[in-house]
């Protein structure tokens, strides 16, 4: 069975701090994809980003980064500088394919983080 | 401007009514998913699509009816639910049935749905 588990349920930080979200999965698949999405208040799920199990580089994309590590089975996310507007919940997941070749998702229970001013 | 729209965003419903939600996405896409969203619980995969057919049910009760009339275009029927069937509701599209594996699912911004 697949499993995402994201141990911090809540973090607060002050703007411009820098903050990590931690995403630990377990998987038997030898071939898997890692995301993570931002849920805003509004409720909508906003995809961040999606990384192979082949790709272990590290990923910046303007103040987010993304950390890889199969050896410790982790693919955690960082906020630098953080800002109000980062606030939301933050879900990671891991996708597996079921019979008919759909893809599925398997989340964690997500990070929600405020950010204050 | 997402590519996947929901409605009703809001609704309030008595156990004893009937009621649809609506999901549609104008990304091409083959896959559409329903998602339950409770408080303090991960997202749970409801039902799958895939080129309109429908290819998981994730045990969920009857009271929750999906209808997928084409793949743009994903209903949810609700009959005689339950209080603890509030949650938010999302669907998701993605390119499915390519037999490639990692597509991203789009999702909604949801249906936030009460049951009295």
């Amino acid at each position: 069975a697949q499993k995402v588990t994201q141990a911090q349920t809540e973090i607060s930080v002050v703007e411009k701090e820098d903050v990590t979200l931690d995403c630990v999965y377990e998987t038997r698949d030898t071939t898997y994809y890692l995301f993570w999405y931002k849920q805003p208040p509004s409720g909508e799920l906003v995809f961040l980003i999606r990384r192979n199990s082949f790709d272990e580089q590290n990923e910046i994309s303007g103040r987010y980064s993304w950390n890889f590590q199969k050896s410790t089975s982790s693919f955690n996310f960082t906020i630098t500088a953080s800002q109000v507007v980062d606030s939301a919940v933050y879900f990671c997941a891991l996708s597996e394919a079921d019979q008919g070749g759909s893809e599925k998702l398997v989340f964690g229970k997500g990070t929600k983080l405020t950010v204050n001013p | 401007e997402t590519g996947v729209t929901q409605t009703p965003r809001h609704l309030v419903m008595g156990m004893t009514n009937k009621k649809s939600l609506k999901c549609e996405q104008h990304l091409g896409h083959n896959a559409m998913y329903w998602y339950k969203q409770s408080a303090k619980k991960p997202l749970e995969l409801m039902f799958v699509y895939n080129f309109k057919e429908q290819t998981e049910n994730n045990s969920v009760p009857s009271r929750f009816s999906p209808e997928c009339p084409n793949s743009s275009h994903l209903f949810l029927h609700l009959h005689t639910l339950q209080p603890e069937d509030s949650a938010l509701y999302l669907c998701a599209s993605g390119h499915g049935g390519s037999g490639l594996l990692g597509e991203t699912q789009y999702f909604g911004p949801g249906t936030r749905l009460l049951v009295l």
